[in-house]
């Protein structure tokens, strides 16, 4: 157990509507990371926060937005959903913004129908 | 921004045989370097990690290098197992807030 929660672990939709995706991260660790992982692939960065500010955003689609909250958990909102986005959503942790292991949840497995 | 390249994509070895996978980086300014393993299914998990003031650095059958002149990096697995066998990934990030960069991931298998 890595300590970094996700919820819920899956998840199924139709075309067209809206999720969203919680993370909680380790305890005392301020940075989290989003990835999405379609089958196959490799892991692609989405999107980082760092003590509730977003620090790095790499190649997330307007279609999705994050946030973190004071308690430092995170939600990645996913709308208008296509079957393409249809893949394993990872959360990571670490205790700053980089440099420093990064802790992965368990994932969310996203389908889309 | 950084980008991670990794070879070879699969990568099939004879149980006890040694395997070899390695990675080239971009930013110069990247000085952490982490190994993962992924089971099918399961999420990634750290295995090994090198900073650039480190040349090598091992853990039993396990090792990294690192070359910053040449800008890559080999992860080094010795008298392999079938529970070897997943998908490895590299990364690479700095100090100045960049995130995790991953490579493409290299899919292990370890013939009993």
């Amino acid at each position: 157990d890595s300590g970094v929660t996700q919820t819920p672990k899956h998840l199924i939709t139709a075309t067209g509507q809206r999720v969203t995706l919680r993370c909680s991260p380790r305890s005392g660790d301020l940075s989290v990371y989003w990835y999405q992982q379609s089958l196959d692939q490799g892991l692609q960065f989405l999107i980082q926060y760092y003590n509730g500010e977003e620090r790095a955003k790499g190649n997330i689609l307007e279609r999705f937005s994050a946030q973190q909250f004071p308690d430092l958990h995170s939600e990645l909102n996913l709308s208008s959903l296509e079957l393409g986005d249809s893949a394993l959503y990872f959360c990571a942790s670490s205790v700053v913004y980089t440099g420093t292991e990064a802790f992965f949840g368990q994932g969310t497995r996203l389908t889309v129908v | 921004g950084e980008n991670v390249e990794q070879h070879p994509s699969t990568l099939s070895v004879q149980e006890g045989d040694s395997a070899v996978i390695k990675c080239t980086y971009s930013d110069s300014a990247s000085n952490y370097f982490p190994w993962y393993k992924q089971e099918l299914g399961k999420r990634p998990q750290l295995i090994i990690d090198i900073r650039s003031n480190v040349g090598e650095k091992k853990d039993q059958r396990i090792a990294v290098t690192l070359n910053k002149t040449a800008k890559h990096f080999s992860l080094h697995i010795t008298e392999t197992q079938p529970e070897d066998s997943a998908v490895y990934f590299c990364a690479a990030s700095n100090n100045a807030g960049n995130m995790l960069t991953f490579g493409g991931g290299t899919r292990l298998m370890v013939k009993p």
